[in-house]
């Protein structure tokens, strides 16, 4: 069974560009969900979509926005990119939302 | 609110000598509570998990945590650590009877295995 995958692994934009990262979920996952990790900040919750609906969100600026399509897939884009925004982003997808999370390789996004 | 807290940021063994990483979290709600491990690069990969059956549960690797409901705790511990073992642990909070049901996590532990 494959698991997360996540695309592109490595990216880098300048700043005030836009980018798009995708997460495909494993087969039968209805819940993906978005996390930045940087050193100084750890793991931060960004948001996480059910059924192509957003169920929570965490504390980041509207520049950071995401969707789930009926594959369950989703995207995650950040707009007017910053020095600040480069980080490892991961997804990860869930059955349910009463489960476990199973991880992505993650995205590194480096912003110069 | 829930929170999660991961008691030691850096935790530092010899090879051979047994892993502590200690973990205590706040919620009104019964827990399903995580452990994880991240590698330099890598994503997270889920080690065990407490599903409110028994409160000691063994995982991969040699991994095992104990669920203590009146200490709030769900220590991670391993006999005897191995090089491969150095990485950073995430533990993990999942409210069961919430609707949200938010994933929540701690800070992170970095384990260092000397050789």
């Amino acid at each position: 069974k494959a698991g997360v995958t996540q695309t592109p692994r490595y990216l880098i934009k300048t700043r005030g560009q836009q980018v798009t990262l995708s997460c495909s979920p494993i087969s039968g996952h209805r819940s993906v969900s978005w996390y930045q990790q940087t050193p100084g900040q750890g793991l931060q919750f960004l948001f996480e979509y059910f059924s192509e609906t957003q169920r929570n969100k965490g504390n980041f600026p509207g520049r950071f926005s995401g969707r789930q399509f009926s594959n369950s897939r989703s995207e995650m884009n950040v707009s007017t990119l910053e020095l600040g925004d480069s980080a490892l982003y991961l997804c990860a997808s869930r059955i349910y939302m009463n489960t476990e999370a199973f991880f992505g390789q993650g995205t590194r996004l480096t912003v110069v | 609110a829930q929170s999660v807290t991961q008691l030691d940021s850096h935790v530092s063994v010899s090879e051979g000598t047994p892993v502590l990483l200690r973990c205590n979290y706040s919620s009104s709600y019964s827990p399903s509570l995580f452990w994880y491990v991240q590698h330099p690069n890598k994503g997270l990969q889920l080690l065990l998990k407490y599903t409110s059956a028994a409160t000691l549960v063994k995982g991969i690797n040699g991994f095992e945590a104990e669920f203590k409901k009146s200490e709030t705790s769900f220590h991670l511990t391993k006999p005897s650590a191995h090089m491969s073992d150095a990485a950073e642990y995430f533990c993990a909070f999942l409210p069961l009877d919430n609707a949200g049901n938010m994933l929540t996590f701690g800070g992170g532990t970095r384990l260092m295995v000397k050789p």
